[in-house]
């Protein structure tokens, strides 16, 4: 199985901010990496796909990159209705999460 | 697109837990979508459950197939999930969720991601 391991597990922030997650895969997936967000009690919403490409929709303050072992998700100034949890995905060999990170304000 | 969970929210432990998900504002038989289940115990992360395409091709998540059966129904625009020896670890909530597969040129894998999802519904498994 493919583990993914984001880090930090949870992170502190302020409007404004620019806020990088990670997002590393046990081993190399090239760029089928995929992002989602979701709020308490909501379901997960899809940002990002193939490690860099933004779903129609979002905003572009949110941005991928990455590849092979190594991504991250930037949010480039921090909105309020962006404090959430963020989870990837990776899908080069069958389907696995990430254990998700928690963007909660300072 | 919309897509709802349905099913019985309360589950007895070693009995088989039963969902449906009707899809409505698109039709379940598109050739570029696959449909998928996906968990989330409390207060944890996403599980990958499996997908199905329309014509009833599935893909399972290693670590469940022994106990997972997702099903199709075309002329009801409806998907199923049948879960078996449900324990406390199954606790959670479900979605379901339309699912892209990965295509490069002509090429396309099963594995992609998830674009639209329902709302979830919650699982409780207790006697």
């Amino acid at each position: 199985d493919i583990q993914m391991t984001q880090s930090p597990s949870s992170l502190s922030a302020s409007v404004g901010d620019r806020v990088i997650v990670t997002c590393r895969a046990s081993q190399n997936i090239g760029s089928y990496l995929n992002w989602y967000q979701q709020k308490p009690g909501k379901a997960p919403k899809f940002l990002i796909y193939r490690a860099s490409n933004l779903q129609s929709g979002v905003p572009s303050r949110f941005s991928g990159s990455g590849s092979g072992t190594d991504f991250t998700l930037t949010i480039s100034s921090l909105q309020p209705e962006d404090f959430a949890t963020y989870f990837c995905q990776q899908s080069y060999k069958t389907i696995t999460f990430g254990q998700g990170t928690r963007l909660e304000v300072k | 697109l919309q897509l709802q969970e349905s099913g019985p929210g309360l589950v007895k432990p070693s009995e088989t837990l039963s969902l449906s998900c009707a899809v409505s504002g698109g039709s379940i038989s598109n050739h570029s979508y696959y449909w998928g289940w996906i968990r989330q115990p409390p207060g944890k992360g996403l599980e990958w459950i499996g997908s199905i395409f329309h014509t009833g091709s599935t893909n399972y998540n290693p670590s469940l197939k022994s106990r997972v059966s997702i099903s199709v129904d075309t002329s009801s625009n409806k998907f199923s999930l049948m879960l078996t020896s449900v324990t406390a670890a199954d606790m959670g909530v479900y979605y379901c969720a339309r699912h892209r597969p990965e295509c490069v040129g002509s090429s396309c894998f099963w594995e992609g991601w998830f674009d639209a999802w329902g709302q979830g519904t919650q699982v409780i498994v207790s006697s």
